[in-house]
């Protein structure tokens, strides 16, 4: 069975950090690009980023709020997909998911598989 | 960024009706949409991808459509698990962009 498990959420004050962790099994990880979305307290979804596989260069993508405060990595040893988040901010607050990107019909990508979620709170 | 419209926001409607939602982009996207369903408190759910293709195990009553910049997502006699939040969502460039959700409650 393909499983995405976040792990690491919880309440940070205002410019603190918090890491994320995605624990993958049931695929190879190694091949599979992965994303990170959030989606704020009654509001809809949003792209935050995406990590490629190593073999195409391993490159990131990052949305404009978050980028040069995010950081995406990998660690295909051990199937784990991370999100470094710094210098939080209220906005930041959100449910956010780690999903697979894939190749579901030539030259069409699709996030086919999403973990369960996990709730960062940013608040004094 | 593309942005993604959907319409409506949100319709209320009864086990056994058909509803249609429509999701516009805001350039020609071809037919790189997909459409995702979001539970009450789960995780969204791949539906359709490449704007018509359903995902596997996904009820036929499922069926999507369009292409350019135009696209439906069409349920038939919905069913109670059908009660949900919709997105669509392209993935023609990047940034991938959703739609603000089409949430379908009870009549």
């Amino acid at each position: 069975e393909v499983l995405l498990v976040e792990s690491g959420g919880g309440l940070v004050k205002p410019g603190g950090s918090l890491r994320l962790s995605c624990a993958a099994s049931g695929f190879t990880f190694s091949n599979a690009w992965m994303n990170w979305v959030r989606q704020a307290p009654g509001k809809g979804l949003e792209w935050i980023g995406r990590i490629k596989s190593k073999s195409e260069g391993g490159p990131t993508d990052y949305a404009a709020p978050v980028k040069g405060r995010f950081t995406i990595s990998r660690d295909d040893s051990k199937n784990t997909l991370s999100l470094q988040m710094n210098s939080l901010k209220s906005e930041d607050t959100a449910v956010y998911y780690c999903t697979t990107e894939t190749e579901v019909a030539l030259g069409h990508n699709a996030m086919d598989v999403w973990g369960q979620g996990t709730t960062v709170t940013v608040s004094s | 960024d593309i942005q993604m419209t959907q319409s409506p926001s949100s319709l209320s409607a009864s086990v056994g009706d058909s509803v249609t939602i429509t999701c516009r982009a805001g350039q020609s996207i071809s037919s790189y949409l997909n459409w995702y369903q979001q539970e009450p408190g789960k995780a969204p759910k791949l539906l359709i991808y490449a704007a018509s293709s359903l995902q596997i195990g996904v009820p036929s009553r499922f069926t999507g459509s369009g292409s350019g910049t135009d696209f439906t997502l069409h349920i038939s006699s919905l069913q109670p698990e059908d009660f949900a939040t919709y997105y669509c969502q392209q993935s023609y460039s990047s940034p991938p962009t959703f739609g603000q959700g089409t949430k379908v409650d009870i009549k």
